[in-house]
């Protein structure tokens, strides 16, 4: 079945330092990929998306590229700050899922000053 | 335009007593997605309803149910609680079409303890 794999963490960096979560899928078809972001005691906010190969999705410094050859979605942020401290998730549906989303299963971001 | 709301977002109930919680979509869509959120298991897809009707389901026993209302509201259900049912359950909303791309807006979440 469609599945979503990212690193699971917890990761700490350091205030400016460059951050990568890795994600990759696996799913039948040509799914829509996300990553979501949540805050201590929050739901779930839609960071970015990308709907088809090659395209970036990008949203507050963050950016994500749908890698099709290599079912990959990675997560990157040029210069991380503080209030980046969160969970990071992962995603996708697919054509056939309509509005059930697959998540990873999240990764833990500390940043610290 | 309003987010997604959802009510109560705490609650504390005791083994074998049953629980509704409640959710209300953004303005204009119809698909109401319900998702249960724990430490061990992460995020699980439970059910997702339009237009009144669910349209997809995942892999949860019975004592879960659903409804949508004519207003895009929802409500689920979870009778005779157990102890591993306290978790952050989340709802989503979104138009609803039938492409991939639609976006799922997360309310906040009800903050369920069972004791």
């Amino acid at each position: 079945g469609d599945s979503v794999t990212q690193m699971e963490g917890p990761v700490t960096l350091s205030e400016e330092a460059f951050l990568t979560i890795n994600c990759t899928y696996t799913a039948t078809g040509y799914p829509s990929l996300f990553w979501y972001v949540q805050y201590p005691g929050e739901g779930l906010q839609l960071l970015l998306k990308a709907t088809k190969a090659d395209d970036k999705g990008s949203n507050k410094g963050f950016e994500a590229t749908y890698r099709k050859e290599t079912t990959s979605f990675h997560l990157e942020k040029g210069s991380v700050q503080v209030s980046d401290s969160a969970v990071y998730f992962c995603a996708l549906s697919t054509q056939t899922s309509y509005d059930k989303v697959i998540f990873g299963p999240g990764t833990s971001l500390s940043v610290i000053p | 335009k309003a987010g997604v709301t959802q009510t109560p977002r705490y609650l504390i109930k005791t083994r074998g007593q049953q629980v509704t919680l409640s959710c209300s979509p953004i303005s204009g869509h119809r698909s109401v997605s319900w998702y249960q959120q724990t430490p061990g298991q992460g995020l699980q897809f439970l059910f997702e309803y339009f237009s009144e009707t669910q349209r997809n389901k995942g892999n949860f026993p019975g004592r879960f149910s659903g409804r949508q209302f004519s207003n895009s509201r929802s409500e689920m259900n979870v009778s005779t609680l157990e102890l591993g049912d306290s978790a952050l359950y989340l709802c989503a909303s979104s138009s609803g079409g039938t492409l991939p791309q639609e976006t799922q807006y997360f309310g906040p979440g009800t903050r369920l303890l069972v004791l």
